[in-house]
């Protein structure tokens, strides 16, 4: 079965790091999902690209968070400087056309300590 | 803007009961999704279920029936005959299409053996 892989599975950093999450999508879909879990506010859009161009990224702190697509295979997601705030759960997710389902990576689970 | 509620936070049951899980959800559009993802304890999420707001024929899958009813915004999760393995939270989501999922806060369902 095609899967969104995510790299990585785990991490765990110390507050003003640099963090690179980076997300595969399955082959051949042009819409790519980054949601963020978090037990106060449940799964909730961070940003998404249609074709590799930004469509929305209305639920990301600007000054802090980037999310870029360099090529269809890849997407990255950054935050620079992490806080411990941002600890939580970061999924990417994958779809293609109307009406389908998104398919969701494993997640990243991110500490800043 | 689209909302989706899980009124049910937690439910436990005994393995072979039935059970469950309600889903409401508020949207202006015509043309919508509805879906039912699983998150077992290992964290993925696992896609289900979907119907779109053209079709309210319930249906069957295993183990697994919904009930979508435009006039009451529902949409309805019912596993029988529950097992151990069913334990997981599930959550239910709204999209136009492809675009962003907008999620319930999930229900947590433990079947007890």
């Amino acid at each position: 079965d095609a899967r969104v892989t995510q790299t990585p599975r785990d991490k765990v950093t110390e507050m003003g790091q640099e963090v690179t999450m980076r997300c595969q999508p399955i082959l051949g879909h042009n819409t790519v999902f980054w949601y963020r879990q978090t037990m106060m506010q449940g799964l909730e859009l961070l940003a998404y690209f249609r074709n590799r161009a930004p469509l929305d990224d209305s639920g990301m702190p600007k000054d802090r968070f980037s999310a870029e697509m360099p090529d269809a295979t890849l997407a990255t997601l950054k935050i620079q400087p992490s806080e411990p705030r941002d600890s939580a759960v970061y999924f990417c997710a994958s779809g293609t056309r109307q009406g389908q389902p998104q398919h969701f990576g494993d997640g990243t689970r991110l500490s800043i300590l | 803007a689209q909302k989706v509620t899980q009124a049910q936070t937690e439910i436990s049951v005994v393995e072979k009961e039935d059970v469950t899980l309600d889903c409401v959800y508020e949207t202006r559009d015509t043309t919508y999704y509805l879906f039912w993802y699983k998150q077992p304890p290992s964290g993925e999420l696992v896609f289900l279920i979907r119907r779109n707001s053209f079709d309210e024929q319930n249906e069957i899958s295993g183990r697994y029936s919904w009930n979508f009813q435009k006039s009451t915004s529902s949409f309805n999760f019912t596993i029988t005959a529950s097992q151990v393995v069913d334990s997981a939270v599930y959550f239910c989501a709204l999209s136009m299409g492809n675009t962003p999922l907008v999620f319930g806060k999930g229900t947590r369902l433990s079947v007890i053996a």
